[in-house]
């Protein structure tokens, strides 16, 4: 799987928009960009993910770059909540099975 | 729709003894991953189970086994435990046919060996 690369941490003001960027300069055509988040003490949380389009759902939005070189994951209005470690991960699709690598991802604070 | 379930959620064992873990998927879910997260290690994938069968594997020792069950429940078993153990293990669901349906995680079984 082609490797990714994010920021190691970032603050973010509650209520505002909290833009979180990944490179994948290798991604291959077949391969996706997966976002999950971990708050501590728990397991990896699905947010969403794409392969050319960007995407959005209740949780976030997912911007892929035309070239798929890199993406952005928008938390539109961050809550205190939303503190938790995020990852970036490109997947091949399903036909490989269902093996993720998760690099180190971005820890996101965010405060009142 | 109940989540991935682990059981135990946490665990104390000593070197040299093995351990098994329980893990539930989602319902309609037929595959199981499992991966083991330490503070040096960061998210390592153990394997994957789909249909009863290991479909990957990860670069652990082969203390570490796994199983899956004809209802898609899925057990690990570490044996001959060593300090370098202690972790989070994790395990992941989905609906498995080869598509890009998202993994769901459990919360984990924390494993501590002493």
């Amino acid at each position: 799987d082609a490797k990714t690369t994010q920021p190691t941490s970032m603050d973010c003001a509650e209520g505002r928009a909290a833009n979180l960027p990944c490179n994948h300069s290798t991604i291959s055509g077949n391969e996706y960009v997966y976002w999950y988040r971990q708050i501590h003490s728990q397991g990896p949380q699905y947010i969403i993910h794409g392969l050319k389009n960007n995407e959005t759902n209740e949780m976030a939005s997912l911007i892929i770059t035309e070239d798929r070189k890199s993406s952005t994951l928008i938390l539109p209005h961050a809550t205190l909540r939303d503190t938790a470690v995020y990852y970036c991960i490109v997947r091949v699709d399903g036909a490989a099975g269902n093996k993720l690598t998760f690099g180190g991802g971005t820890r996101v604070l965010v405060k009142p | 729709k109940a989540g991935v379930t682990q059981t135990p959620r946490y665990l104390i064992k000593t070197r040299g003894q093995q351990v098994t873990l329980s893990c539930s998927p989602i319902s309609g879910h037929r595959s199981v991953s499992w991966y083991q997260q330490t503070p040096g290690q960061g998210l390592q994938f153990l394997f994957e189970y789909f249909s009863e069968t290991q479909r990957n594997k990860g670069n652990f020792p082969g203390r570490f086994s796994g199983r899956q069950f004809s209802n898609s429940r899925s057990e690990m078993n570490v044996s001959t435990l060593e300090l370098g153990d202690s972790a989070l293990y994790l395990c992941a669901s989905s609906v498995g046919d080869r598509d890009n349906s998202p993994l769901h995680f459990g919360n984990g079984t924390r494993l501590t060996v002493t």
